[in-house]
């Protein structure tokens, strides 16, 4: 059984940082895009960052690109997020997601985490 | 950036009754869209894949429609646990990956 499970939200003040961590059992870690998604308090979900199945090539949606990056330890079978200079507009249930397809770029979502919850505020 | 565009934003029904659901991308996205549903407190789920694929473990009565701009996703026979919100995702031109709005399917 796929699980993901992420670790790392909470409360940080604007300009602050946190990483979050996300980690997965159940399947070929290593074979498999892995995505965080965010969602704001009763908004659509909004893509935040992709990371391909080795980590070579990495994706970031534009309202985070210079702030956030992705990163992944094969070897631990976890997926990380580091937020940096954080905005009150990154407040969210922060989510990774699994690819549906095998040794693919970023495409649909079949596993979801149980989401972990960020706040910017002071 | 393709902006997916779902209407109604809410959808009063009875169980038992059929819901359809619309999704209109800015842009064609060929058959590159997939639709979700979530339940309060709980992560999207995967329903539907390239237009129209069920994945797996989704019940019969979940259908998806349509290509290029104007998708639908339509659930024969609500029941009681279908009752959630709805996302579209497309996936034809990225980055960024986007989604819709969502229409709410509530109970009347």
């Amino acid at each position: 059984e796929v699980q993901l499970v992420e670790s790392g939200g909470g409360l940080v003040q604007p300009g602050g940082s946190l990483r979050l961590s996300c980690a997965a059992s159940g399947f070929t870690f290593d074979s498999y895009a892995m995505t965080w998604v965010r969602q704001a308090p009763g908004k659509g979900p909004e893509w935040v960052s992709s990371i391909t199945g080795s980590g070579g090539r990495t994706y970031f949606a534009d309202s985070v690109k210079g702030r956030f990056s992705i990163s992944r330890d094969n070897s631990n079978n976890t997926v990380y997020l580091q937020m940096n200079v954080l905005r009150a507009d990154d407040t969210a249930v922060y989510y990774c997601a699994k690819n549906l397809y095998i040794n693919s770029p970023p495409n649909w979502f079949d596993s979801w985490g149980q989401g972990t919850l960020v706040t910017v505020s002071s | 950036e393709i902006v997916l565009t779902q209407s109604p934003a809410t959808l009063s029904l009875s169980p038992g009754e059929r819901a359809t659901l619309s999704c209109r991308a800015s842009q064609r996205v060929d058959s590159y869209l997939a639709w979700y549903q979530q339940k309060p407190g709980q992560a999207p789920r995967l329903l539907i894949y390239d237009a129209s694929v069920r994945a797996t473990g989704v019940p019969a009565r979940f259908s998806g429609g349509g290509s290029g701009t104007d998708f639908t996703l339509s659930i024969s026979n609500l029941e009681p646990e279908d009752f959630a919100v709805y996302f579209c995702q497309q996936r034809y031109s990225w980055p960024p990956l986007t989604f819709g709005g969502g229409t709410k399917v509530e109970i009347k």
